[in-house]
């Protein structure tokens, strides 16, 4: 069965960094781009960024772009999202999610972590 | 950016009626090999997102089959044949078409 496991969540002050993490199982890790989504209290959904399987392609989206590093180690199966420049605005629940390179479908998502942006 | 659009923002549906949520792009889905990379998932209460429909149509695997997703180009639409209480939550369409996706603003289900 496939399963993403998160960690590393948490409160921070602005302007601080955090830095999450998943750890996949069930699935050839190394096969796969790797997405990260958020949601803000009582708001939507909001692609935040993937990589692809060897970490040589990495997107975001522009509200995160330059703060936001996506990163993984196929041999941890692990992803991670380093976040920089924190931002109340930042505050959300992550979810990281199998990308699925044929269909780009996300079949897998992790359970969430919150993170918390406040002086 | 493609901006998806869903309407209606909410929905309350009587047991065993149908229920359809349409989602617009602002830019054509369709792409060159032929698919549509439209998608649609749901977001139960305290759960993450779950897949229902991928590339406009498919089902996702052990997806029930009142569930159907529809359209071409700009204009989308999931169609629920006969809504059941496990249905409640908010649904989102997405796009694959490019980056960034990007997701509509969710339309909220709930039951009679």
């Amino acid at each position: 069965e496939m399963q993403l496991v998160q960690s590393g969540g948490g409160l921070v002050q602005p302007g601080g960094s955090l830095r999450l993490s998943c750890v996949a199982s069930g699935f050839i890790f190394s096969d796969d781009w790797m997405t990260w989504v958020r949601q803000a209290p009582g708001k939507g959904l909001e692609w935040v960024g993937n990589i692809n399987q060897r970490g040589s392609e990495i997107n975001y989206v522009d509200s995160v772009r330059g703060r936001f590093t996506i990163s993984r180690d196929n041999a941890k199966s692990s992803v991670y999202l380093q976040l920089d420049s924190l931002r109340p605005e930042d505050t959300a629940v992550y979810y990281c999610a199998r990308d699925d390179r044929s269909t780009f479908l996300f079949d897998c998502w992790g359970q969430g972590t919150l993170v918390t942006v406040s002086s | 950016d493609i901006v998806m659009t869903q309407t209606p923002l909410s929905l309350s549906v009587t047991p065993g009626q149908p229920a359809s949520i349409s989602c617009k792009s602002s830019q054509n889905l369709l792409q060159r090999d032929g698919k549509t990379y439209l998608y649609w998932y749901l977001q139960k209460p305290g759960q993450p997102p779950q897949l229902l429909i991928y590339e406009l149509s498919n089902r996702f695997s052990g997806v029930p089959d009142r569930f159907s997703g529809s359209g071409s180009g700009t204009d989308f639409t999931l169609k629920i044949s006969r809504v059941e209480a496990e249905d409640v939550g908010v649904y989102y369409c997405m796009h694959s078409f490019q980056h960034p996706r990007t997701f509509g603003q969710g339309t909220k289900v709930e039951i009679k």
